[in-house]
């Protein structure tokens, strides 16, 4: 079984600093099927970018994903606000599971 | 507009048993996979178990192998989970969650609000 693990677990910012979010699986990730997820408090999680690097719909450009293998990144450009949340990579190559890394909280500095 | 509806979770006791079900609408239910996602209290995502649009697939966690099954009903566009000897650690807010692709490989595009599920004495 695929173990992700996230870093860092806390990212403290400030808004419009750029948040870079490292995700790395303990065997390689087949095809990128990667995926990030943004949870708020008291909100289902919602999904961010899929296949390693695509944005899913709605998710707006400073949000990039990129990485292969076994090393995954989320970055963030210039941080909203609103993206201050946690965040969880997902692998989901070996259908149908879908493990989930421990998660980064990006919160405000 | 795709909606995910949970119901099913309460207070139980360890050792319990527990039906939960995911009213599926908006898309064509048939079509894709369904997952069941926890979260404990305070606590990350943790995948529970997951299958495909014919039932023909279906996986678990290790934490819940043999005591939960998953199964889907397309006519009635519905998820189920049966929790049976239910512990402690158990306890959480269950997700219906849907597959983003048609594929058997796939993140997970729509979540419902949760039920939750909290086991103890």
């Amino acid at each position: 079984e695929i173990v992700l693990t996230q870093s860092p677990g806390t990212l403290s910012l400030s808004p419009g600093e750029r948040a870079t979010l490292s995700c790395r699986a303990s065997q390689s990730v087949s095809s990128s099927y990667l995926a990030w997820y943004q949870q708020k408090p008291g909100q289902a999680p919602r999904l961010l970018i899929y296949g390693a690097s695509s944005r899913a719909t709605g998710i707006p450009d400073r949000f990039s994903g990129s990485g292969s293998g076994t090393d995954f990144t989320l970055t963030i450009s210039r941080l909203e606000p609103e993206d201050f949340a946690v965040y969880y990579c997902q692998q989901y190559g070996s259908s149908p599971r879908g493990t989930f890394g421990q998660g980064t909280k990006v919160e405000i500095k | 507009e795709v909606q995910l509806v949970e119901s099913g979770g309460g207070l139980v006791q360890p050792g319990r048993s527990l039906r939960l079900s995911c009213a599926a609408s908006g898309f064509t239910f048939d079509d894709y996979a369904m997952h069941w996602v926890r979260q404990a209290p305070g606590k990350g995502l943790e995948w529970v178990s997951g299958i495909s649009w014919n039932s023909g697939s279906i996986g678990y966690a290790d934490s819940v192998k043999g005591r939960f099954t998953i199964s889907r009903d397309n006519a009635k566009n519905s998820l189920y989970l049966q929790m049976n000897s239910l512990r402690a650690e158990d306890t959480a807010l269950y997700y219906c969650a849907k597959a983003f692709f048609q594929s058997s490989t796939s993140c997970f595009d729509y979540w419902g609000q949760g039920t939750l599920v909290t086991v103890s004495s």
